[in-house]
C-alpha cells in the first residue's frame, strides 16, 4: 500500500534562506507527483507537477525534483520570502489508478521577516 | 487556467438540515472529487466521479451522497447534517491520467 510521508511537519526559517521540503513515498510505481500550497483557511494551489518520466520541474523560485528509484521528491524554494509561508503538501498518483491521489500530511512553513 | 469554483466559502447549518455543496469546473475534466480536511487527519476522500452520473465511494462516504448530472458540476449532499461533519470541504477536478489535480477555494462548513 502506497504511503506518502513529509518531513519535517513544520519548519521556520529566516527570510532570504534557501530551503528544501521533503516528500517520500513507499511504492515507486507512480504516474506523477504533485506539489501543492495551502494558505490558512483556503483551498489548495497546484505548484508543480512532475510526471514519472521527468526528473525535475521549475517555476520561478521553486524547483521540484523526483527520484522514483529512491521514492523521494524535494521542493526547493530559493530566496524565501514571508509570502511563502503556507502549508506545502505533496501527492502521488499511483500507476494503477486513473484518479486516486495519495497525500502526505504536509509541511507547515513559516518564513520570519 | 483551470478554474474550480465552490459555491460558498462559509456555511453555517443546523443539525438535521439537508446541505448541498456545489462545485463547478470549466476545463472539461472527466474526474471530480470531494475531500474533507480536518486538523491532524489530512485530506480524506469522500466521493469521486469519473463521468456524468458515475460515482464511486472514497474513504469516508458515510453520511454523504453526491450528484453529477452534468460534466462540469459535482454536488456533495449531506442528507442530515451532524456536528461531526463540521469541516473544510474541498472540491477538485482532473483529467484521466492527465495534468494533475486542481482545487477549489474550499467551503468551511459549521454544523451547530
Amino acid at each position: 500500500k502506497q504511503e506518502v510521508t513529509q518531513i519535517p511537519a513544520a519548519l521556520s526559517v529566516p527570510e532570504g534562506e534557501n530551503l528544501v521540503l521533503n516528500c517520500s513515498f513507499t511504492d515507486s510505481a507512480i504516474y506523477n507527483l504533485q506539489w501543492f500550497r495551502q494558505d490558512p483557511g483556503k483551498g489548495l494551489t497546484s505548484l508543480l507537477l512532475i510526471q514519472s518520466s521527468q526528473r525535475e520541474q521549475t517555476s520561478g523560485r521553486l524547483n521540484a525534483s523526483l527520484d522514483k528509484s529512491s521514492g523521494r521528491s524535494t521542493l526547493y524554494i530559493a530566496a524565501s520570502q514571508p509570502g511563502d509561508s503556507a502549508t506545502y503538501l505533496c501527492a502521488v498518483r499511483p500507476m494503477d489508478s486513473n484518479y486516486q491521489l495519495i497525500w502526505g500530511a504536509g509541511t507547515k512553513l513559516i518564513i520570519k521577516p | 487556467d483551470v478554474k474550480v469554483t465552490q459555491s460558498s466559502r462559509y456555511l453555517v447549518k443546523r443539525t438535521g438540515e439537508k446541505v448541498f455543496l456545489e462545485c463547478v469546473q470549466d476545463m472539461d475534466h472527466e474526474n471530480m472529487f470531494w475531500y474533507r480536511q480536518d486538523p491532524g487527519l489530512g485530506l480524506r476522500l469522500i466521493y469521486f466521479s469519473y463521468d456524468v452520473k458515475m460515482k464511486e465511494k472514497g474513504d469516508i462516504p458515510e453520511g454523504y451522497s453526491v450528484s453529477r448530472e452534468k460534466k462540469e458540476r459535482f454536488s456533495l449532499i449531506l442528507e442530515s447534517a451532524s456536528t461531526n461533519q463540521t469541516s473544510m470541504y474541498l472540491c477538485a477536478s482532473s483529467m484521466i491520467r492527465g495534468l494533475g489535480a486542481f482545487f477549489g477555494q474550499g467551503t468551511r462548513l459549521t454544523v451547530v
